[in-house]
């Protein structure tokens, strides 16, 4: 079946380390996004790439960076410059440009914690 | 720029009975907009999305939402809910000029939690 795969679900991290979220698509989507999600506050969009090799910031991209390498794959690295990284990450696809407008497709989500 | 708002944080209602979510939204340019639902600890799910013509946009589930241009309102409505619809639900809207990344390049509401009681 089609979709996009995060792993892990669950992340720990020790406070001064990187940590990278994997995100994997088998949609064939163009675009791929990353939001963080807080209690109370909705979903935000960190960074999102329409094309392989080219992304863009969104909303609050201090302290993450993103690579887009191969169609299927946008990993995000939370970076020890990121003040709060506690969240529940998701990640996101959808069709690039042509054909019919569509929605965006979700993961399951990785939860991470620094300790 | 864009904003949603979902006007109630948390919309307790007792099985059977009809409910009402909330969304407001608020964008120069021409809008898609969306209703995703979420359970605990699992992503998001497109409940129902408006792109063009009717107003009333009709989703799974037995969710249904009407667009209302003058009152730039999405709220989505359900005539009886069960214990299953209990969840968070979010509003976004996406800008219908930004080519193909509008579709997941969205702007979200801050959810509303919907408790459904026996």
């Amino acid at each position: 079946d089609g979709g996009i795969t995060q792993s892990p679900k669950y992340l720990f991290r020790k406070e001064g380390q990187n940590v990278t979220l994997s995100c994997e698509q088998n949609l064939n989507h163009d675009a791929m996004y990353w939001y963080r999600q807080d209690p109370g506050q909705g979903l935000r969009l960190i960074y999102y790439s329409q094309i392989v090799n080219d992304f863009q910031k969104g909303d609050i991209a201090e302290g993450y960076s993103v690579s887009r390498e191969k169609k299927e794959s946008f990993p995000l690295t939370v970076t020890s410059a990121q003040k709060n990284p506690t969240a529940f990450y998701l990640c996101a696809s959808s069709r690039g440009t042509g054909g019919a407008v569509t929605e965006a497709f979700f993961g399951q989500g990785t939860r991470l914690t620094v300790v | 720029a864009q904003s949603v708002t979902q006007l109630d944080s948390q919309v307790p209602v007792f099985e059977e009975a009809p409910v009402e979510l909330r969304c407001n939204y608020s964008s120069s340019v021409s809008v898609y907009l969306f209703w995703y639902v979420q359970y605990p600890n699992q992503g998001l799910q497109l409940l129902l999305k408006y792109l063009s013509g009717s107003t009333l946009v009709k989703g799974i589930n037995g969710f249904e939402a009407e667009f209302n241009k003058s009152q730039t309102s999405f709220h989505l409505r359900k005539p009886s809910v069960h214990i299953s619809d209990t969840a968070e639900y979010f509003c976004a809207v996406s800008d219908q000029h930004a080519g193909g990344t509008s579709y997941g390049k969205l702007t979200f509401g801050q959810g509303t939690i919907l408790t459904v009681h026996p």
